[in-house]
Parts: C-alpha cells; structure tokens; sequence
C-alpha cells in the first residue's frame, strides 16, 4: 500500500486559473515537502510543514501557497497559474529525527496553457 | 550557487561493469547524504544514504562513500544491471532541518 498518494495524477489548467494539487501520507510523519521536477533538473523544494497547520517557505516558494490541514495532508495552491509552473510535482513525508529519510509519492504532471 | 553538484549528467556502462556516481556539496553544515533512484513516471526511491558520522556504507551491489575534507560523496554500483537504469540523485540536508537540496541527477543506461 502507498504510503504517499497525491492526486490528480495529471492535470491540464489555463493560464490564471487556480489550481490544487493534493498530497495525503499515512507514515505518520510530522514533516511534508513539495517540490518540483524539470527536465534535466533535481528537485527543488518549494514549500514545506512541520506539523498539522504550519507552512513554511523552500527555495522557491514564488507563485505557490501551502496548506496542512492535518496530519496526514498537505496540499499545494496555484492562485494564478502561469506556463513556467508546467511541470512534475512530488509530495514527500519524512521524519528527520528517524534519520533524514523522506519518502516521495508518485508525483502529479501539471500543464499549463 | 548551486548547494550539490553531481556528476556526469548520463553514463552509460555495460553489463556487469561497475558504476560510479560523484557529487560534491557546498554547505558545511551538511550531516546526511541519501541517494535517490527514480525510474521514468514514478517518484524518487531512497536507495542509500549516509552520515557525516560514517565514510562508507554499502547495502548489497550498492556502496556510497563520503569523503568530509573534501566535501564529496560518491555511489559505486557493482555488476550494474539493465534493471539498474534510471536516474540516479544525490541529496544532502542537515538533520534538524530535514530539508534536502538534490543535485540535477545522472541518467544511467545499463547495456546489455
């Protein structure tokens, strides 16, 4: 069973539109991270959580919001979404006092026209 | 400035040969050095990882070896396997942070 899920899988948004992505993990971690993935690139952290109601800002948290809500879920916002956010977004959850390790879901391919 | 470098940016090795994967990192303050697999349409793997604490960690066909003076790091695959193709990450991230900066990756192609 996964531990991370994240929906929708793929999705197709205009340019201004409000998009969000969604992100739930059942490891029971107190951390989660979104990043995204461009071609030829790592990733880069974007936002990421603490716990159940913080947010906190990544590298390059420009054009995007954070939400947790709980525990177990963590979602990304889009208020206005532009061409340059096209690309692969991956939810993690880890806890680093078990070590660093963060285990990733199976990301969402986002375009934007 | 970018924090990890990694290197090459693809390799391509026989069968049965052995891979080997660098990085170098920036920040001191480093302490954890997970490598990542990720195969095409899927999310990143942690394959193995490391702490500052260690210089060296092997897990089967798989050993990572750090160097601390030198802020390097690298991954050595033995007998590399087809199924061993995919994208290879380094990462590094302080502990009390948990947050990880990734390298760009190297693109592995095992021939068989």
């Amino acid at each position: 069973e996964a531990a991370v899920t994240q929906s929708p899988r793929n999705k197709v948004a205009v340019t201004g539109g409000k998009v969000t992505l969604s992100c739930n993990q059942t490891n029971n971690h107190n951390n989660m991270y979104w990043y995204r993935q461009d071609t030829g690139h790592g990733l880069r952290l974007i936002h990421y959580s603490y716990g159940a109601g913080s947010t906190e800002k990544g590298d390059i948290p420009d054009g995007y919001k954070a939400s947790r809500p709980s525990q177990e879920n963590f979602s990304l916002i889009l208020e206005l979404a532009t061409p340059s956010q096209t690309s692969v977004y991956f939810c993690a959850s880890g806890d680093p006092t078990g070590g660093g390790e963060q285990y990733f879901g199976p990301g969402t391919r986002l375009t934007v026209l | 400035q970018q924090q990890v470098r990694q290197s090459p940016q693809s390799l391509t090795v026989w069968e049965g040969g052995t891979t080997v994967l660098t990085c170098s990192y920036e920040d001191s303050t480093f302490n954890y050095f997970p490598w990542y697999q990720q195969f095409p349409g899927e999310g990143p793997a942690l394959l193995i990882s490391i702490l500052s604490v260690s210089d060296k960690k092997e897990d089967g066909r798989f050993t990572t070896f750090f160097n601390k003076r030198e802020k390097k790091l690298s991954l050595h695959i033995i007998d590399s396997q087809p199924g061993d193709s995919a994208t290879y990450f380094c990462a590094a991230s302080n502990t009390n942070t948990g947050k990880l900066t990734f390298g760009d990756g190297t693109v592995l192609t095992v021939k068989p």
